[in-house]
């Protein structure tokens, strides 16, 4: 099955600077990778996800960027702020369906 | 707000007990997906429900089972209990049968003594 690695599995960044989390994936048929954010006491919450047929995906602060050659993909949060930190997980699937393939997740600390 | 309502939020109970945890997907949600998360192994994917059939299982254990019934509500059923199965378990819920956007409730939390 899917295997999704994820790291650093800790992050700490100052307050307007970038931060960034990178997830490789082993199965070659993978072709959604979403991520999501969990914050304190909450439930994982989709931030933004990405297909196969797209080299990059922005959305305002956040971007995802897919190499799908070297099956990895990243997360990329510009000018962060302390409500930025949270558990960020990155996720692979197949189009088939079936179930999202979850990294172990990263915990980012935006320190002001 | 997901919308995914999850009840309880948290549980104790002892080695050996059996305990259910339910989830109400969103309004309009055909499939409903269980989670369990753990702090050294994130988020395991265990089952996932669609109109109220089986559709995938993932790393779920024998002594757990589950079923959505035809209000789309789904009930994950832990039995002879193990102080390895504390965690927190999540419901996800979307609208179709293949994998699009996840709405996760905020979480049952089992705590085994």
């Amino acid at each position: 099955g899917e295997n999704v690695e994820q790291h650093p599995s800790t992050l700490s960044v100052q307050e307007g600077d970038s931060a960034v989390i990178k997830c490789t994936y082993s199965d070659s048929a993978s072709n959604y990778f979403p991520w999501y954010k969990q914050e304190l006491g909450k439930g994982p919450q989709l931030i933004i996800d990405i297909r196969s047929n797209v080299g990059e995906k922005k959305d305002q602060r956040i971007a995802v960027t897919l190499n799908k050659t070297a099956k990895h993909f990243s997360l990329h949060i510009t000018e962060t702020q302390p409500e930025d930190s949270a558990v960020y997980f990155c996720a692979a699937s197949t189009d088939s369906g079936y179930a999202l393939n979850f990294g172990k997740g990263t915990s980012l600390l935006v320190t002001p | 707000d997901s919308g995914v309502t999850q009840t309880p939020k948290h549980l104790i109970t002892a080695t050996g007990q059996r305990v259910t945890l339910r989830c109400s997907p969103r309004s309009g949600d055909l499939s409903v997906y269980w989670y369990q998360q753990s702090l050294d192994q994130g988020l395991q994917f265990l089952i996932q429900y669609y109109n109220g059939e089986e559709r995938a299982k993932g790393n779920i254990l024998e002594r757990f089972s589950a079923q959505q019934f035809p209000d789309l509500h789904s009930e994950l059923n832990l039995s002879s209990l193990e102080l390895g199965d504390s965690a927190l378990y999540f419901c996800a819920s979307c609208q179709g049968a293949n994998t699009g956007e996840l709405f996760f409730g905020e979480g049952s939390r089992l705590t085994v003594l």
